[in-house]
């Protein structure tokens, strides 16, 4: 979920368990939320979309879902793998001018256990 | 298909020096926008370029510059570097401004200021 403090927030699963990582957005105005994952060393890669006019979509092994009225987002993982391991970032985007630029949540950190 | 490729991936300098930092985008992409990634927080918006021109910028001051070249190649220039700038660089590229078109990232440029 969203940060307190100067912890990135910890979520540790076992493999194969289904996990799932939430985000609390800021602005209700967003048009449109993007999943991330960042492995050590690596920049963030896109792993799900979902437009503000939808409210659930699917990948493989992930499914996001979003709550405007609560301005909430999750990202469900179903049998979580050790590759899944990383730090996760919801972002959020916004018209600003003629673009839209996301802005990024502080990221969950997802530790699979073998 | 070569990816977002940044240049170089590890930097050190002192407080006062300017920094170069370089970016080719992803095949087929013509828009280039820069984050700045603090140890445990996500992705920063800094600015964004497209047409060679800045179209976006964040909250950075103008001691952050940067420029895009006609093969949409771009440079992030900062000057009188201070402790704060040590930092993740990250690179992004897309095709256009468009809502539903996710980011791509590089994997960064370390930058560290002693």
């Amino acid at each position: 979920g969203e940060s307190v403090g100067l912890h990135l927030p910890t979520l540790s699963v076992q493999e194969g368990d289904n996990s799932i990582i939430n985000c609390a957005y800021s602005n209700s105005a967003s048009d449109y939320f993007i999943w991330y994952k960042q492995e050590s060393g690596k920049g963030p890669q896109f792993i799900i979309d979902i437009r503000s006019n939808m409210d659930k979509r699917q990948g493989q092994r992930v499914t996001v879902l979003l709550n405007k009225t609560v301005k909430h987002l999750s990202l469900q993982i179903a049998a979580t793998q050790p590759g899944d391991s990383a730090v996760y970032f919801c972002a959020e985007k916004t018209r600003t001018g003629g673009s839209y630029i996301p802005t990024f949540g502080r990221g969950t950190s997802l530790i699979v256990h073998p | 298909d070569a990816g977002v490729t940044q240049s170089p991936t590890h930097l050190i300098k002192t407080r006062g020096q300017q920094v170069t930092l370089r970016c080719s985008p992803k095949s087929g992409h013509d828009t280039v926008s820069w984050y700045q990634q603090a140890l445990g927080q996500g992705p920063q918006f800094i600015f964004q370029y497209y047409e060679e021109e800045e179209r976006q910028r964040g909250n950075f001051p103008d001691r952050f510059s940067g420029h895009q070249f006609p093969n949409y190649s771009s440079e992030l220039n900062v000057n009188a570097l201070l402790l704060g700038d040590s930092a993740l660089y990250l690179c992004a590229s897309s095709l256009n401004r468009a809502l539903n078109q996710p980011q791509h990232f590089g994997d960064g440029t370390r930058l560290s200021i002693l």
